[in-house]
């Protein structure tokens, strides 16, 4: 089956550093990757989506310069997270669509991001 | 906008016992419709999804689930539940956003605990 990986899985950093996160689908083309964010015992929130060689789209209420998002390849989309704040702790999800014709999107494991 | 309710925020089987979870959506049109599932700090997992045709969808480690248009609803089921199945399960619609791509709304997520 498809398998997207995320890197790192846990990051632990001091308020007003930059954190980047890699999102890489292994055994397929992505086109497009989605980035999500959940909080404790919430539901994943879609923050933007990625679409290779192109300026990513956000959704309302998230800021695209705090979150930089890069899908330099049909493989690979990394999310940095910039200025980090203790607000910004959070459970980050990607997920890429297999573009050979399944139709689905598939989930990286997620990246643990702890601002201090 | 398209929703998806999640009615039942925690539920407790016993391992053996059949299960059903449900999920209700709010879309104007046919949506994509599927469900995931996640283990405790871990990414999601696909578990069925149905886009069109026969109504009653098969996925893997044994759930199915039915869609009802009438009851715009699409909940999952399984006939016998094993202590590994005990997780968080998301109910997702997929909105069309063009360039052959889905966007996916999710639920809040029903945990399940399962007693031995």
């Amino acid at each position: 089956g498809a398998v997207v990986s995320q890197h790192p899985s846990r990051v632990i950093c001091k308020s007003g550093t930059s954190v980047k996160i890699e999102c890489r689908s292994l055994d397929f083309q992505a086109t497009t990757m989605f980035w999500y964010r959940q909080f404790p015992k919430q539901s994943l929130m879609l923050m933007a989506t990625s679409n290779e060689g192109s300026k990513a789209t956000y959704e309302q209420g998230v800021e695209k310069d705090k979150f930089l998002i890069n899908h330099a390849s049909l493989t690979l989309s990394t999310l940095t997270v910039t200025s980090a704040h203790p607000e910004d702790s959070s459970f980050y999800i990607c997920s890429a669509r297999d573009r050979g014709g399944a139709d689905t999107q598939y989930f990286g494991p997620g990246t643990r991001l702890t601002v201090l | 906008a398209q929703s998806v309710t999640q009615p039942d925020i925690h539920i407790t089987v016993s391992e053996g016992a059949s299960l059903e979870l449900r999920c209700n959506y709010s879309y104007g049109a046919t949506p994509y419709l599927f469900w995931y599932v996640q283990s405790p700090g871990q990414g999601l997992q696909l578990l069925l999804k149905y886009f069109s045709g026969d109504t009653l969808v098969q996925g893997i480690k044994g759930f199915e689930a039915e869609f009802k248009r009438s009851q715009s609803s699409f909940n999952l089921r399984k006939p016998s539940v094993h202590w590994s199945d005990a997780a968080e399960y998301f109910c997702a619609v997929g909105l069309y956003s063009g360039a052959g791509s889905y966007q996916l709304t999710f639920g809040k997520g029903t945990k399940l605990s399962v007693i031995p």
